[in-house]
């Protein structure tokens, strides 16, 4: 089956500087990307995908790249504020005899220190 | 506005007793979806109802039984749960399973506490 793996596991970085988080996954047969943002005591909330036939998505502050050959895709976040302090999990999706399965990695703790 | 409703909230329950969360959306979303979340971890695909019918079942202890009576409502029954089946479940409904993939939209959750 599929194995996301996700790092780091914790991240601090300074208001105003960049965040970067990295995933690889392990089936080749995945082709779509989300990224799911959860606050403390909060439901996960999706700020970010991509499909496979794309290479990067910007959306304001934030942004994925996804590198196919390597089996790997990143979350960019510029400009770091508070708000973006939370738990922040990759997952691969992949559709298979009529079945589908989306697969999480095990999530980074992001603090953004004023 | 969170448009997937999980109640309740919160539930406290002793290991003989028998309850329900519950689910709702009015999206047109054709596929629901069950997660239970540990702390500190992502959330574990339970269930998936897509178009009203099961289509997936990560081998869950039969204590847990799912029901979609319509395409808006998703219920999750409980009975004789352990206690180590405390934990944070988490409802979601996304546009259509299918070859695409489509984004999740989560519940709020049911916080629930077994003793």
């Amino acid at each position: 089956g599929e194995n996301v793996e996700q790092h780091p596991s914790t991240l601090s970085v300074q208001e105003g500087d960049s965040a970067v988080i990295k995933c690889t996954y392990s089936d080749s047969a995945s082709n779509y990307f989300p990224w799911y943002k959860q606050e403390l005591g909060k439901r996960p909330q999706l700020i970010i995908d991509i499909r496979s036939n794309v290479g990067e998505k910007k959306d304001q502050r934030i942004a994925v790249t996804l590198n196919k050959t390597a089996k790997h895709f990143s979350l960019h976040i510029t400009e770091t504020q508070p708000e973006d302090s939370a738990v922040y999990f990759c997952a691969a999706y992949r559709f298979f005899f009529g079945n589908e399965k989306l697969t999480f990695g095990t999530g980074t703790r992001l603090t953004i220190i004023p | 506005d969170t448009e997937v409703t999980q109640t309740p909230k919160h539930l406290v329950m002793g290991m003989t007793n028998k309850k329900s969360l519950k689910c709702e959306q009015h999206m047109g979303h054709r596929a629901m979806y069950w997660y239970k979340q540990k702390a500190k971890k992502p959330p574990e695909l339970m269930f998936v109802y897509s178009y009203e019918k099961l289509s997936i079942n990560e081998s869950v202890p039969s204590r847990f039984s799912p029901e979609c009576p319509n395409s808006s409502l998703l219920n999750l029954h409980l009975h004789a749960l352990q206690p180590e089946d405390s934990a944070l479940y988490l409802c979601a409904s996304s546009q259509d399973g299918g070859q695409g993939g489509s984004p999740l939209h989560f519940g709020n959750g049911t916080r629930l506490t077994v003793t």
